[in-house]
């Protein structure tokens, strides 16, 4: 059964300042996604990775996927604000079907 | 763009009555899906469609029955609501096989069941 898990569940932190995000999985799986969601709102598609080694960056985040070590990262650059919201990894249990499981969700709160 | 509308956002039922949700998509999507998503656990598959007349379990099946009649809509049912079944319900689709794109999720309907 594969099993997600997200570390940490939830982060405070200064603005400007960068952490991570860490998604670990059990299973072998090279589709991983990652996900934002404001409160009260619907899931918001951030980064789709496919392979060992993807690496994808949109302004402040950047995501990367490691299939041997069935780990994914979400960097925060210089964070801001706006950038406050759960975010969720999800990943596929089976290779075009797209069924995802998905992690626990970290909710980011980023402090002026 | 609609892209997936779900109806209602808003329910509240009575233990033992029924319901049905409706998620629409007008994307051309194959794949169809019904999570829920609770507190601290991240959101939850219940069933899924990979096309139109097909359904399949997923995660937490139980208490629910899902249809899918037309290709742009998939229902998600309860026959006889209980209070584990408060959630907040997603809808999604995604066109599925192995096109490399992600799924696309509805606004979510509230359910609360007292």
């Amino acid at each position: 059964e594969l099993k997600v898990e997200q570390n940490p569940l939830f982060l405070s932190m200064q603005e400007g300042k960068n952490y991570t995000i860490y998604c670990n999985y059990s299973t072998t799986s090279d589709r991983l996604y990652w996900y934002r969601q404001d409160p009260g709102k619907s899931l918001e598609s951030l980064f789709v990775l496919l392979s060992n080694g993807a690496v994808k960056q949109e302004g402040r985040l950047m995501a990367s996927l490691d299939t041997k070590a069935r780990l994914s990262t979400l960097h925060i650059t210089a964070a801001v604000h706006d950038l406050s919201a759960t975010y969720f990894c999800a990943v596929d249990t089976v290779q075009g079907a797209q069924k995802l499981v998905f992690g626990q969700g970290t909710r980011l709160t980023i402090n002026p | 763009n609609a892209g997936v509308t779900q109806t209602p956002k808003f329910r509240v039922l009575k233990t033992g009555q029924s319901m049905t949700l409706l998620c629409a998509q007008d994307m051309n999507h194959e794949y169809m899906y019904w999570y829920r998503q609770d507190p601290g656990m991240g959101l939850r598959l219940i069933h899924y469609s990979v096309g139109e007349g097909t359904t399949a379990k997923g995660e937490v099946p139980d208490g629910y029955n899902v249809s899918r009649l037309k290709k742009q809509n998939f229902l998600l049912g309860l026959e006889s609501a209980a209070p584990s079944q408060t959630s907040v319900y997603f809808c999604a689709s995604s066109y599925g096989g192995f096109m490399n794109t992600e799924a696309f999720f509805g606004q979510g309907t509230r359910l609360t069941v007292v």
